[in-house]
């Protein structure tokens, strides 16, 4: 079945940069999109944003636009998330998710039904 | 964006119990209703899809139902490891959004 592994914790300072890592496995990669989505302490999960692994097409929430970067690397089968300008209420466990949306973004179809473990990013002076 | 409410925030209930968890919208999004399960430390786990849909492997005691603005998990008989945070979902629009979450306790 579908595996998402994702990087380590960090810890950051305000103004910094993180890269969050989800390396795949156990379909095909290329076949599915991956959704971001973040869950800050005690609140509900919030989606980030979408990329399409097949042409590279993404659909950022408006609240991360100009701020967020997701790519994927096909040859490692891995997607990666970068947040900029990070702010202490940035902190939060950020998760990457299987998302079935292939080639552009339709809400209607992003069932995220594979998810990896959580990356917990502190954003801490 | 689309907002999502849940309540009761959180609730008490026995093993064996029938509870139900319900959600509204602020506007109107047909059946594009997602329930999901959260246990401690892990990443949430979709429950349910279509507002009614049971996902492969999800016990036959999860139900759910609703459409329009307002929605219904239920659980006919709960077990020890329903103990858990559920969260609604819409996928009408994008953004998607979630509820703020239920959590459910044992008494």
């Amino acid at each position: 079945q579908a595996q998402l592994v994702q990087s380590g914790a960090e810890v950051k300072k305000p103004g910094a940069s993180v890269k969050v890592s989800c390396k795949t496995s156990g379909y095909i990669f290329s076949s599915y999109g991956i959704s971001w989505v973040r869950q800050a302490p005690g609140q509900g999960p919030e989606w980030m944003g979408w990329i399409s692994v097949h042409n590279g097409n993404t659909n950022y929430a408006q609240k991360f636009q100009g701020r967020v970067t997701m790519t994927t690397d096909t040859s490692t089968r891995t997607a990666y998330m970068e947040l900029r300008s990070l702010r202490s209420d940035d902190t939060a466990v950020y998760y990457c998710a299987r998302d079935p949306n292939v080639r552009n973004y339709d809400s209607s179809g992003s069932l995220l039904d594979s998810w990896g473990q959580g990356t917990l990013v502190t954003v801490s002076s | 964006d689309i907002q999502m409410t849940q309540s009761p925030s959180s609730l008490s209930a026995s093993v064996g119990d029938r509870v139900t968890i319900t959600c509204r919208a602020s506007q109107s999004i047909s059946t594009y209703l997602n329930w999901f399960q959260q246990k401690p430390g892990k990443a949430p786990n979709l429950l349910i899809s279509d507002t009614s849909t049971l996902q492969n492997g999800v016990p036959s005691r999860f139900s759910g139902s609703g459409s329009g603005t307002d929605f219904t998990l239920t659980v006919s008989s709960l077990q020890p490891e329903d103990f858990a945070i559920y969260y609604c979902q819409q996928s009408y629009s994008t953004p998607i959004t979630f509820g703020q979450g239920t959590r459910l306790e044992i008494k």
